[in-house]
């Protein structure tokens, strides 16, 4: 069963409107960490914003907002006043049995925003 | 701000040949990672490694990939003899620690082609 879906391939976006990146998730751990990461075109790994499985409010940070609805297992990225900038691949990702605290993350297939001016 | 070094950029090799892969992580951190993202699928998680020791590996982790910290700062993926299917992205990451919060860096990644 997939554990991270991202249902959009592809979006494109104008310059400085918002756009809200889809992410599901699946799991039966009541404990767990939902990840957003930014792959430009160079290939790194850019860490954009976490949200935690016990956590109140959604996560922000700067432009990004996760709009977490637990009882539906979502975990969409919201980012607002969209840059040319901001055209990269965007990975949603899950904090999958920390064991001895090791970071084992599965990460769904991604989506390749592109912002137009 | 610092960085995760990933070397080299491309790595072309011949099925069966050994080849390592380098990263050196960021100096103040303790968890290190390899995962690779095969051409239009997703990124997988391949190995973590703590205190100088495997702490988790995926099953794709076989006998034919070994990792290993030779000095204080670098942080190596072997694989003995590879295959056409090991054509992938490799990258490296690493957490100052392993809370449940705690954000990965990732390297530019490796992009190793089998022919």
């Amino acid at each position: 069963a997939q554990k991270i879906t991202q249902t959009q391939p592809g979006m494109f976006v104008q310059e400085k409107e918002a756009v809200t990146l889809d992410c599901t998730y699946d799991t039966s751990d009541p404990s767990y960490g939902l990840f957003w990461y930014k792959q430009p075109s160079s290939g790194e790994m850019i860490f954009l914003i976490y949200q935690g499985s016990y956590d109140q409010q959604n996560a922000t940070e700067g432009r990004y907002s996760l709009n977490f609805q637990k009882a539906r297992k979502s975990a969409n990225l919201v980012i607002s006043a969209s840059q040319l900038g901001d055209s990269a691949m965007y990975f949603c990702a899950m904090r999958e049995e920390v064991i001895q605290g090791a970071q084992k993350l599965v990460f769904g297939q991604g989506t390749r925003l592109t912002i137009n001016p | 701000e610092p960085e995760v070094t990933q070397t080299p950029s491309h790595q072309v090799t011949q099925m069966g040949q050994e080849v390592i892969l380098h990263c050196v992580p960021i100096s103040n951190h303790l968890y290190f990672y390899w995962y690779r993202q095969i051409l239009g699928q997703k990124v997988e998680f391949l190995v973590s490694f703590y205190n100088n020791e495997i702490s988790e590996k995926s099953e794709i982790f076989d006998d034919q990939f070994s990792v290993e910290r030779p000095d204080g700062s670098n942080f190596t993926l072997k694989i003995r003899s590879t295959k056409l299917e090991d054509s992938a992205m490799y990258f490296c990451a690493s957490s100052v620690s392993g809370a449940t919060n705690e954000k990965l860096f990732f390297g530019s990644g490796t992009q190793l082609s089998v022919l």
